[in-house]
C-alpha cells in the first residue's frame, strides 16, 4: 500500500518567516504534485514534479524532488496571509495512475 | 487551462433519497475520471476510477451499490449516492485526466459538491 506522509499536519508561521513542508511516500514514483485547497474550495494545481531533481517556483513557494530519496519539500521563503490554506501533495506509483494524496498541511499566516 | 465543471455545488437531501452528482470536463475529453471524498479537515480518499464506456473500478471498501458511477461519454461522468444516509455527508470532488495528456498523472479537479443528508 503506498503511502504519502506530510508533515508538519499543521502549520502556524508569522508574515515574512520561512519553513518547509515534506512530502514522504512509500514506493518507487517520478511523479509527485502539490496542490492549494482553500476552506470550502477544491484543489488548485501549484506544482507537478516529474524527475528526480525537478525543482519549479512560484512566487513565494518553491518545490523540489529527490526520488531517491522519496521526499518532495514545499519551501515557503517570507510568507504573506495569502499563502494560508491546506496544502497537499500527491503521487502517482510507478506502477499505477492514480493520485494518492498525503493528509494535507494546514497552513495560517499571521501577522 | 483545462476546466472541469461539477454539478450540484451543494445539495441537501433527505435521508433514503438518491442524489446525483454530475462531472463534466468542458474543454477536453476524459476516457478517465475520478471520484474522491473529503470529510472535513481530512485528506482526500479516492473512491473510484471511471472509465469512459466501461464499468467503474471501485477502491476497497466503497460500496459500489450505494455510489453508482456511471461515465456515458468522453466528458461526463456521474456519481450517485442511493439511499443517501447522515454517514454519507461529506465534500465529493470529481477529477478528470485529458485522453491527450502527456502526463497520465496531471488531473483537473472540479470545484466540489457538498452533500449534506439529514
Amino acid at each position: 500500500e503506498l503511502k504519502v506522509e506530510q508533515n508538519p499536519l499543521f502549520l502556524s508561521m508569522q508574515e515574512g518567516k520561512n519553513y518547509t513542508i515534506y512530502c514522504n511516500y512509500s514506493t518507487t514514483s517520478d511523479r509527485l504534485y502539490w496542490y492549494r485547497q482553500d476552506p470550502g474550495k477544491s484543489l488548485e494545481s501549484l506544482f507537478v514534479l516529474l524527475s528526480n531533481g525537478a525543482v519549479k517556483q512560484e512566487g513565494r513557494l518553491m518545490a523540489s524532488l529527490d526520488t531517491k530519496a522519496r521526499l518532495s519539500t514545499l519551501h515557503i521563503t517570507a510568507a504573506v496571509h495569502d499563502l494560508s490554506a491546506t496544502y497537499f501533495c500527491a503521487v502517482v506509483p510507478r506502477s499505477g495512475y492514480a493520485l494518492n494524496f498525503g493528509k494535507g498541511t494546514s497552513l495560517l499566516v499571521t501577522p | 487551462g483545462a476546466v472541469v465543471s461539477q454539478h450540484p455545488s451543494r445539495v441537501i437531501c433527505k435521508s433514503g433519497t438518491s442524489v446525483k452528482i454530475e462531472c463534466r470536463s468542458l474543454d477536453f475529453q476524459a476516457t478517465t475520471m475520478f471520484w474522491y471524498r473529503q470529510f472535513p479537515k481530512k485528506s482526500l480518499m479516492l473512491m473510484a476510477t471511471s472509465n469512459e464506456g466501461s464499468k467503474a473500478t471501485y477502491e476497497q471498501g466503497v460500496e459500489k451499490d450505494k455510489f453508482l458511477i456511471n461515465h456515458a461519454s468522453l466528458t461526463l461522468s456521474t456519481l450517485t449516492v442511493t439511499s443517501a444516509h447522515p454517514e454519507d455527508s461529506s465534500f465529493y470532488i470529481c477529477s478528470a485526466r485529458d485522453r491527450w495528456a502527456w502526463d497520465p498523472g496531471e488531473l483537473f479537479f472540479g470545484e466540489g459538491s457538498r452533500l449534506t443528508v439529514l
